[in-house]
Order: structure tokens, then C-alpha cells, then sequence
């Protein structure tokens, strides 16, 4: 089965700052990869997604990139702020199962 | 505002108790998930309903059991369950089984004394 992996688990930055999570997938056949963002007491929230037939994807301050021939694909959120603190979740899939990484704690210091 | 209602959002339980969480959501998806998570760990997929019918089952031990009683409802019934089983139990929506993104709900956070 797919086998996600994503560094780091903690990420700490100074408001204004810059974030950047890693994840990489082991399913050539994964088509599909979301990122979520769930804050305390609350559920995954999706914030944004790419298929694998495109390399970038932008929406504001969030971006995420993929490489398909190195199985890897990337997070960045520019401009942080104190209300991105959350644990965020990348994910890959080919059909209805979502194969998630271990998730990275992102702390956004005031 | 999340589109996936799920109620109650705490339930506390004895192991010999019977109980239920509840799903809803009105986006026309035709596709619903039951997940359960654990502190600090990502959601782990139990069922899979596709058009009302139960499509996948992530061998779930059978003191769960889950329903779909039309397109707009998820149910999932509780019973015997073990002190393990206390989670957060997420549902998700999607436009059809396979289907991508799938929308989650705020959970119900469960415990069992």
C-alpha cells in the first residue's frame, strides 16, 4: 500500500516568516494530494490540493509544489501568521483511500 | 463553518452501553466516511458508503456498526466498546466514492470509562 512520510513533525517560525513541509509517497499510481490543516478540537480542514498532472498550485499565502519523478511534494505557506498554528497533514491517493503522513505541529511565534 | 454536521460533539460511555454519532451533510455528495483518530496521530479510514451501500470495510471489529439511512445520513452505532476505542470519530463527504476532496466534519470525541 501507499506510505506517506512528512518532516517535520514540528515546525516553530516567527510571525512573517515562512513555512515549508515536506512529504514524500511511495504509490507511483497516487494521482491525487491534499493538505489539511486541523486545529485544536476541531476536524481536518482542507486548505489546498494538487493532481498530479500539475507541478504548482497557489492560493494566497499558500502554495504547494510536486514532483512526480522524485515522489515528493511540498507545502509553503509565506507570511505566517499567529492564526496558521495548527497540525497540518499532507496526503496521497489513486482512488477513495487517503494514505496521510504523520502530520507536522506548526507553531507561528508572535 | 464546516458543511459536515456531526452531533453529539462529546460523548461519554460505559464499555456495556449502547450509543450512536450522527453525520449530516446537505453538499449532494454521494459518498460518506466514517474515521477514527487518535491523539496526535492522522485518521485512520473505518467505512466507506457509496450510494447508500457499505463499499468498504477496514476490518472494523464488529462493536461498531455503521448505517446509511439515505444520501444526507451517516450513523454509526456503538456498542460493548473497549477503553481503546476512546478517539475522535471523524465523518467525511465526498461527490462519490473515490472522489476527491473529501470534507470533514468537526468529529465527536469519544471516551469510554
Amino acid at each position: 500500500g501507499e506510505n506517506v512520510e512528512q518532516h517535520p513533525s514540528t515546525l516553530s517560525v516567527q510571525e512573517g516568516d515562512s513555512a515549508v513541509i515536506k512529504c514524500t509517497y511511495s504509490d507511483s499510481a497516487s494521482n491525487y494530494f491534499p493538505w489539511y490543516k486541523q486545529e485544536l478540537g476541531k476536524g481536518p480542514q482542507l486548505i489546498i490540493d494538487i493532481r498530479s498532472n500539475v507541478g504548482e498550485k497557489k492560493d494566497q499565502r499558500i502554495a504547494v509544489t510536486l514532483n512526480k519523478t522524485a515522489k515528493h511534494f511540498s507545502l509553503h505557506i509565506t507570511e505566517t501568521q499567529p492564526e496558521d498554528s495548527a497540525v497540518y497533514f499532507c496526503a496521497a491517493s489513486n482512488d477513495y483511500k487517503l494514505s496521510f503522513g504523520a502530520g507536522t505541529t506548526v507553531t507561528v511565534r508572535a | 463553518d464546516t458543511e459536515v454536521t456531526q452531533t453529539p460533539k462529546h460523548l461519554v460511555m460505559g464499555m456495556t452501553n449502547k450509543k450512536s454519532l450522527k453525520c449530516e451533510q446537505h453538499m449532494g455528495h454521494r459518498a460518506m466516511y466514517w474515521y477514527k483518530q487518535k491523539a496526535k496521530k492522522p485518521p485512520e479510514l473505518m467505512f466507506v458508503y457509496s450510494y447508500e451501500k457499505l463499499s468498504i470495510n477496514e476490518s472494523v471489529p464488529s462493536r461498531f456498526s455503521p448505517e446509511c439511512p439515505n444520501s444526507s445520513l451517516l450513523n454509526l452505532h456503538l456498542h460493548a466498546l473497549q477503553p481503546e476505542d476512546s478517539a475522535l470519530y471523524l465523518c467525511a463527504s465526498s461527490s462519490y466514492a473515490g472522489g476527491q476532496p473529501q470534507h470533514f466534519g468537526d468529529g465527536t470525541r469519544l471516551s469510554i470509562l
